[in-house]
């Protein structure tokens, strides 16, 4: 059974920082994409990042300019977001996803972790 | 940026009711488009993808249908599970999901 299950997430002050964690389990991790969409509260989904199943690429929203990190370690099964001079508009449940297709990304979904919550707030 | 827009936003319908929700896309995407069902406090749920293809376990009373730039959503008789909000996502471009329609009790 496929498991995505999301911690790191927590109340951060504005110009803060925070590592999202992602640990995998019930499939090759490593044979798979990975994805961060995060969702707003009462809002709708947004695409963050991407990561290539052996991480040698990664993509990333425009809207973020630089400030967030995808990585992974495939020893550890594990997905991280690093994101740095956090904002208000950031705050927001955060999800990892597991790329339908492959290694590289297809950017569709076909298992989601529960998300975490990120609260950007002073 | 591919902007994607559904519509309506939301809508009451009965159990068994007929439900069609449209995607309409800002550009051409051909088929490359996915369905999703997402319920309050949970991770939205894969239905569709291809367009038109069905996710294993997926039940046939949803089916998708579209290309280029409008798409639909179908539920050809609604249940009392599938009270939630859908949302497309185009993923020609990287991936941009439409504001979602929530589909509610009548």
């Amino acid at each position: 059974e496929v498991q995505l299950v999301e911690s790191g997430g927590g109340l951060v002050q504005p110009g803060g920082s925070l590592r999202l964690s992602c640990a995998a389990s019930g499939f090759t991790f490593s044979s798979y994409a990975m994805t961060w969409v995060r969702q707003a509260p009462g809002k709708g989904l947004e695409w963050v990042s991407a990561i290539s199943g052996s991480a040698e690429n990664t993509y990333y929203a425009d809207s973020l300019k630089g400030r967030f990190t995808i990585s992974r370690d495939n020893s550890k099964n594990t997905l991280y977001l690093q994101m740095n001079s956090l904002r208000a508009e950031d705050t927001a449940v955060y999800y990892c996803a597991k790329d339908h297709s492959g290694t590289y990304p297809s950017y569709f979904f076909d298992y989601w972790g529960q998300g975490t919550l990120v609260t950007v707030s002073s | 940026d591919i902007q994607m827009t559904q519509s309506p936003s939301a809508l009451s319908a009965s159990v068994g009711d007929r439900v069609t929700v449209t995607c309409r896309a800002s550009q051409s995407i051909s088929i490359w488009l996915a369905w999703y069902q997402q319920k309050p406090g949970k991770a939205p749920k894969l239905l569709i993808y291809r367009a038109s293809t069905l996710e294993s376990g997926v039940p046939s009373r949803f089916s998708g249908s579209g290309s280029g730039t409008e798409f639909t959503l179908t539920i050809s008789s609604l249940q009392p599970d599938d009270f939630a909000t859908y949302y497309c996502q185009q993923y020609n471009t990287r991936g941009t999901f439409g504001q979602g329609t929530k589909v509610e009790i009548k």
